[in-house]
């Protein structure tokens, strides 16, 4: 088996600063994925990658950022919190894209803007 | 474009008793549907998927799930509930040649002792 692990767990930050969250997986998949959650309104595609190198927007890459410059790691960056800005951050990984589903999440990053 | 309804945002059911989640789906040709579970404080798994063919999914932990191409729908039904499933569900949709997997907006669901 393998692990995604997202770094921090928890994060604070100021109206207007750049904020970058980590994902590390050791499945050795080519496909990674960063979603927004939001309560009540389900997971947001923001960034995916297909393979290292390779960038993807998602319907929510706005005022995003996104590195993958490495197979197992994939960065999001938020290029300038808003204030009051409280959501969580998944990272998500995949061998074979995603039509066969098996998506393997993190546990989540925290994002609280004051 | 595909999209992912689910109508009932919080599910409450008494432990031992049946259980159905909505889903419906918006897609121009078939879809793979999904369902995934997130219990508190983790990351999403997977509970079943459809690809194909018979249009009953059975999946982990005594759920399963109903594909039916006239409704656009893929409910997920349990027969008996037990405190631990108390989680939320997401249903998701995806097509061939694809890389993104579409989530609904999820149910939040409470099993009663």
């Amino acid at each position: 088996g393998g692990i995604i692990t997202q770094t921090p767990k928890f994060l604070i930050g100021q109206e207007g600063q750049k904020l970058t969250l980590k994902c590390q997986q050791n499945f050795n998949h080519d496909t990674m994925y960063w979603y927004r959650q939001d309560s009540g309104k389900g997971l947001r595609l923001i960034y995916y990658s297909i393979t290292e190198n390779d960038l993807q927007k998602g319907d929510l890459s706005e005022g995003y950022d996104a590195s993958r410059e490495k197979k197992s790691s994939f960065s999001l960056t938020v290029t300038s919190a808003q204030k009051n800005e409280m959501a969580v951050f998944l990272c998500a990984s995949t061998t074979g894209g995603g039509n066969t589903g098996q998506l393997y999440f993190g546990e989540g990053s925290k994002l609280t803007v004051l | 474009a595909q999209s992912v309804t689910q109508p009932d945002a919080r599910v409450t059911v008494s432990e031992g008793a049946s259980l159905q989640l909505r889903c419906k789906y918006s897609s121009s040709v078939t879809p793979y549907l999904f369902w995934y579970v997130q219990y508190p404080r983790q990351g999403l798994q997977l509970l079943l998927k459809y690809y194909s063919g018979d249009p009953v999914v059975q999946g982990v932990n005594g759920f399963e799930a109903e594909f039916s191409k006239s409704n656009s729908s893929f409910h997920l039904r349990k027969a008996s509930v037990h405190w631990s499933d108390s989680a939320v569900y997401f249903c998701a949709v995806s097509i061939s040649g694809s890389w993104q997997l579409i989530f609904g907006s999820g149910t939040q669901l409470t099993v009663m002792p």
